[in-house]
């Protein structure tokens, strides 16, 4: 059973628009909700982190927010570069757990 | 800058044999995961390890695979023998107390014949 859910699977987007990516959770005990970045031959490596006790976090161009009530949370990415061109993995993870919980991920193409 | 380091990165073998792969987590860090990587079934916790001590390890094989840490600076993954299913890539990683955030390295690339 998927803890975390993504969508989309791939996501192709122009140069200088905004990209999305969402992420559902059903375990109401995850408390941290990290965004990971992969690149080909790559570990993932980690871009921004949320915890529930804000709606909205940014860092630079990426920015995640934060919907409690929904189970939800999705990343944005401001305009969107060719280097942003990677694979994107949303996570979770519990109250005094040390494991996270991945999502499927997401294939960013950023077009010139 | 530090990092996590595997070895080795690509590994190429025959289904049968014993396969090694080592971590060297961050210098620090006492908490230290190992993950699987496949198109199908991506990230996949695999073990885990605090103060070098097994926390969880429900993700994996018991009967093929094991997870162990000789030293504060190096965490082992075997799989004694090796199946073609086991092709995928492994990664290491490591995280402070509490775990997080979680430091990667950039895996070993297994391929089982």
């Amino acid at each position: 059973q998927q803890q975390v859910k993504q969508s989309p699977q791939s996501l192709i987007v122009q140069k200088g628009g905004i990209s999305i990516i969402n992420c559902a959770y059903e375990n109401t005990a995850f408390d941290y909700f990290p965004w990971y970045q992969q690149f080909p031959g790559k570990g993932p490596a980690l871009l921004i982190a949320i915890r529930p006790d804000v709606s909205e976090k940014k860092e630079g161009r990426f920015t995640i927010s934060f919907n409690k009530s929904a189970k939800q949370f999705s990343l944005h990415i401001m305009d969107s570069q060719p280097g942003d061109s990677a694979t994107y993995f949303c996570a979770a993870s519990g109250t005094g757990a040390n494991n996270l919980f991945f999502g499927t991920g997401t294939r960013l193409t950023v077009i010139p | 800058d530090a990092r996590v380091t595997q070895t080795p990165r690509h590994k190429v073998t025959e289904m049968g044999q014993e396969v090694t792969m080592r971590c060297q987590p961050i210098l620090g860090h006492n908490t230290v995961f190992w993950y699987r990587q496949t198109m199908m079934q991506g990230l996949e916790l695999l073990a885990y390890f605090r103060n070098r001590a097994p926390l969880d390890d429900s993700g994996m094989p018991k009967d093929r695979f094991s997870a162990e840490m000789p030293d504060a600076t190096l965490a082992t993954l075997k799989i004694q023998p090796s199946e073609p299913r086991d092709s995928a890539v492994y990664f290491c990683a490591s995280g402070l107390e509490g775990g997080q955030p979680q430091h990667f390295g950039d895996g070993t690339r297994l391929s089982i014949l």
